[in-house]
This record gives C-alpha cells, sequence and structure tokens, in this order.
C-alpha cells in the first residue's frame, strides 16, 4: 500500500506570496494527482500528472518520479485559492485501483 | 448537471440501524470508486468497480460494509448496523479508463453520515 506524506499539513500566507505544497510517496506509481477541496465543498482535480511539469492558470505541479517527490506551486496567491490541498496517488501504485491521500495541506490566504 | 451525484447529501441514522448510499456517475464512466473522510482527514479508499465488477476493496470496508454496481452505472454503498464511528463523509468518484494508466478521477460532492 502507498503512503503519501504532505508537508506543511497548514500554511498561511500573505496574498501574493508563493507558495509551495510538497508531497512524498513510498511506492512507484503511474501516476500522481492534486486535488483541491473547500470548506464543507466537494474536492476537485487539480493536476493528474505522471512526469516533468503542468500548468494551469497560477497553479504549477512537479513531479521527480525517481525521488518520489511532487510539489504544487501558486504563483501570486489569493484569498480565493484558500483551501485544503491534497496529493494522492494510485492504491497500491498501478492506475487502475483508488487512490490513497495525503492528509491535506490547509491553506490559508490573508488579503 | 453531468457530474457526479450522491444521494441522499446528508443522512442522520441512529446507532445500529441500516443506511444505504446511491451514487450515479458520469454517464460514461466504466470506473467508480467509494472513499471515506472524516473531519480533518484525507480520504480514505473503500472499494473500487469496473463496470459492475467489484474488483478491490480495502480492510476498511468491514463485513458490515456492501457495495454493489448491479449494472455498471449507479452504485450503492450500505452499512449494515451502524456505529459511531461510521460517522464521515462518504465520497463516489468516477474516470473513464482502461488498463492499468491513472486517469482523472470525478468526485460528488459526498454524503455526511451522522450515527447518533
Amino acid at each position: 500500500k502507498n503512503e503519501v506524506e504532505q508537508s506543511p499539513q497548514n500554511l498561511t500566507a500573505q496574498e501574493g506570496e508563493f507558495i509551495t505544497i510538497n508531497c512524498s510517496y513510498s511506492v512507484g506509481i503511474s501516476a500522481l494527482h492534486w486535488l483541491q477541496q473547500h470548506p464543507g465543498g466537494g474536492i476537485v482535480s487539480l493536476f493528474m500528472l505522471s512526469s516533468g511539469k503542468k500548468k494551469h492558470g497560477r497553479l504549477i505541479a512537479t513531479i521527480n518520479i525517481q525521488e518520489k517527490h511532487s510539489s504544487l506551486h501558486i504563483t501570486a496567491s489569493h484569498p480565493r485559492d484558500s483551501a485544503v490541498y491534497i496529493c494522492a496517488v494510485p492504491y497500491s501504485g498501478g492506475g487502475a485501483d483508488g487512490l490513497t491521500f495525503g492528509k491535506g495541506t490547509h491553506l490559508i490566504i490573508q488579503p | 448537471d453531468t457530474g457526479v451525484s450522491q444521494d441522499p447529501r446528508h443522512k442522520i441514522t441512529k446507532r445500529g440501524q441500516n443506511v444505504t448510499f446511491r451514487c450515479d456517475p458520469i454517464s460514461e464512466h466504466n470506473r467508480l470508486y467509494w472513499y471515506r473522510q472524516t473531519l480533518g482527514q484525507g480520504p480514505e479508499f473503500l472499494t473500487y468497480f469496473q463496470n459492475e465488477a467489484q474488483l478491490e476493496k480495502s480492510r476498511l470496508l468491514s463485513d458490515r460494509f456492501s457495495a454493489e454496481r448491479p449494472k455498471g452505472s449507479f452504485s450503492t454503498l450500505e452499512i449494515q448496523r451502524t456505529e459511531q464511528g461510521d460517522s464521515a463523509m462518504y465520497l463516489c468518484a468516477s474516470s473513464l479508463g482502461t488498463g492499468t494508466p491513472s486517469y482523472e478521477q470525478y468526485f460528488g460532492p459526498g454524503t455526511r453520515l451522522t450515527v447518533t
């Protein structure tokens, strides 16, 4: 079973700051998922990546397969980015099964 | 709305009662997942279907839990003899794919279960 560690667990920053959230996992994977969850809300998929880097607006996700590590960056952070960000990988490393999730990073961006 | 839907959104039940939740995935998605999320924690994998076949169950899915996807479309998750520890958000997700690559999962809004 894959184990996922995220850091930091909580992060408070000022509007405009560059944010980095880290994720490491224990078993080789086909792809890693970054998800966003607002308080009381559902989960939205932000990225799924298996190598290199992906960018969507102010969000950038990178992955290093050899080191079993991924990072999620937010540039020019805004209060509306406040949410829980969750890293997830396939339960047993492959892709057809369910996901194992990190505990999430609770991000607060203050105006 | 063509997203994943779950019903009910909230359920309050007394300990010892049985409850059943329903998930309707995105219509063309062949894979369906159930997860459970307790307060302050990330979701935990419960079980996974490809079409109507239940291919994997986690050890969290005790004998009191059963899931079905009879026609490869909607799915139900039943909890028998509920316990207070079953109180959680039950999330359903679906994806479209074949083979082993990982595919993006689309999550429903969840069913919040409170056992009193």
